[in-house]
């Protein structure tokens, strides 16, 4: 089945430093790329939509100068969350899917805390 | 935009029991309706899905059921084992991987010995 890599796992930075996370496809072209910001004990909240080759498309509230996203492949999406601080320690989880389909696929997940 | 509701927020089951988890939807045009398991630190894994010209679907102990009259869904989980223990993620969607999933609020199941 599909499959969607993400790296790292886990993230400890310091406050006001810039930290990238990364999204692979590895067996399906991703037409289409969601992050997700996860609280501890809530949902998945959507953060942006990025469609290949295109800008990002952020949801309401959500600041798309500190939430750089990059979607300059088929499959390969990265999140860079620039000037870090406390507040955006969370669970940050992308997902992949091509517009020919009707299924997600998920990544594992990054911890990030900024300390 | 649409608007996912799910219920119970929590479910304690014992092993073997039934769990049923229900869901409602606001916009009619959401035709696809996926399912996700989150364990502690993980992403959410799909364990079934539903389109909306499906009333039922089944996959040995898993089932869902549809309904779009009145916008509602539900997964059925039986004989439940300890190892179905994690939060459970009902969402919907319009046609295609390019729109964008709306999410519940999640049900935490713990099934006890």
């Amino acid at each position: 089945g599909a499959v969607v890599s993400q790296h790292p796992s886990w993230v400890i930075c310091k406050s006001g430093t810039s930290v990238k996370i990364e999204c692979r496809s590895l067996d399906f072209q991703a037409t289409t790329m969601f992050w997700y910001r996860q609280f501890p004990k809530q949902s998945l909240m959507l953060m942006a939509t990025s469609n290949e080759g295109s800008k990002a498309t952020y949801e309401q509230g959500v600041e798309k100068d500190k939430f750089l996203i990059n979607h300059a492949s088929l499959t390969l999406s990265t999140l860079t969350v620039t000037s870090a601080h406390p507040e955006d320690s969370s669970f940050y989880i992308c997902s992949a899917s091509h517009r020919q389909m009707d299924g997600y696929t998920f990544g594992s997940g990054t911890r990030l805390t900024v300390v | 935009g649409e608007n996912v509701e799910q219920h119970p927020s929590t479910l304690s089951v014992q092993e073997g029991d039934s769990a049923v988890i229900k869901c409602t939807y606001s916009d009619s045009a959401s035709n696809y309706f996926p399912w996700y398991k989150q364990e502690l630190g993980k992403g959410p894994q799909l364990i079934i899905d539903i389109r909306s010209n499906v009333g039922e679907k089944k996959d040995q102990r898993i089932a869902v059921t549809l309904n779009k009259t009145a916008k509602h869904f539900s997964l059925h989980i039986t004989e439940t084992q300890p190892e179905d223990s994690a939060v459970y993620f009902c969402a919907a969607s319009t046609k295609g991987g390019g729109n964008k999933l709306t999410f519940g609020t999640g049900t935490q199941l713990k099934v006890e010995l």
